[in-house]
């Protein structure tokens, strides 16, 4: 089944504490991105990866870090997460379908930070 | 800046009815493409229906439709004989070509559909 999958899907932390989310994508989609999704702002692009090795920010990258080694995984990485990091994060990869950048996402993983 | 705005937080609607969700964007580019995803309390994000803004013609999706004003810069979605798993947030959305390929999306309308 096509899918993407991001782990773990619940995760309560404290300030500070590094964590990583992974992502993982068995559809060898080229372009994968993160979001975060917080309530009264839809969905904001975090980082953004069009290849191997290839990755640069979207609109709130501020305390996030990515990588891309393999093709397949984009994990998030929260150096020293704050509290203001709390929120639901998504992970998704794309292709184009007539031009239109079509994403697939994960089922979210909700990030609670003390 | 290119941004997508939907004028209404919440919409409610009686089961078997239609309701229509409004959603405009702002941009200066001529090429680009608009999405409407549905969230349920599942949180799983899902694409409803795609159109693409060089097509003239509304896309359509089963109960799903859309009502695309080019030079309004509007987008509307329309679902049909509504159904009680219709219920979820529903964000527009657009790709403007160019750049990171990144989606820009509307901040929401939660549905509630009534039996």
């Amino acid at each position: 089944e096509a899918q993407v999958t991001q782990n773990p899907r619940y995760l309560i932390t404290v300030t500070g504490k590094k964590l990583t989310v992974t992502c993982s994508q068995n559809m060898n989609h080229e372009y994968m991105s993160w979001y975060r999704q917080d309530p009264g702002l839809g969905l904001r692009q975090i980082y953004y990866s069009m290849n191997v090795e290839v990755t640069d920010k979207g609109d709130v990258p501020e305390g996030y870090k990515v990588s891309r080694k393999e093709k397949r995984n984009f994990p998030l990485i929260l150096e020293s997460p704050s509290p203001n990091q709390t929120s639901l994060y998504f992970c998704a990869s794309s292709f184009r379908v007539s031009g239109a950048n079509v994403l697939t996402f994960g089922a979210g993983s909700r990030l609670t930070v003390l | 800046a290119q941004t997508v705005t939907q004028s209404q937080p919440e919409m409610s609607v009686q089961e078997a009815e239609t309701v229509t969700l409004s959603c405009t964007y702002d941009t200066s580019e001529s090429d680009y493409y608009l999405f409407w995803y549905k969230q349920p309390p599942s949180r799983q994000m899902i694409l409803v229906i795609r159109q693409e803004a060089y097509k003239q013609q509304n896309a359509t999706e089963n109960r799903f439709s859309v009502n695309f004003q080019k030079a309004a810069k509007s987008f509307s979605l329309k679902i049909s004989d509504s159904q009680l798993g219709d219920a979820a947030m529903y964000f527009c959305a657009s790709h403007f070509q160019g750049g990171s390929e990144k989606l820009v999306f509307g901040k929401g309308t939660k549905l509630t559909v009534n039996p």
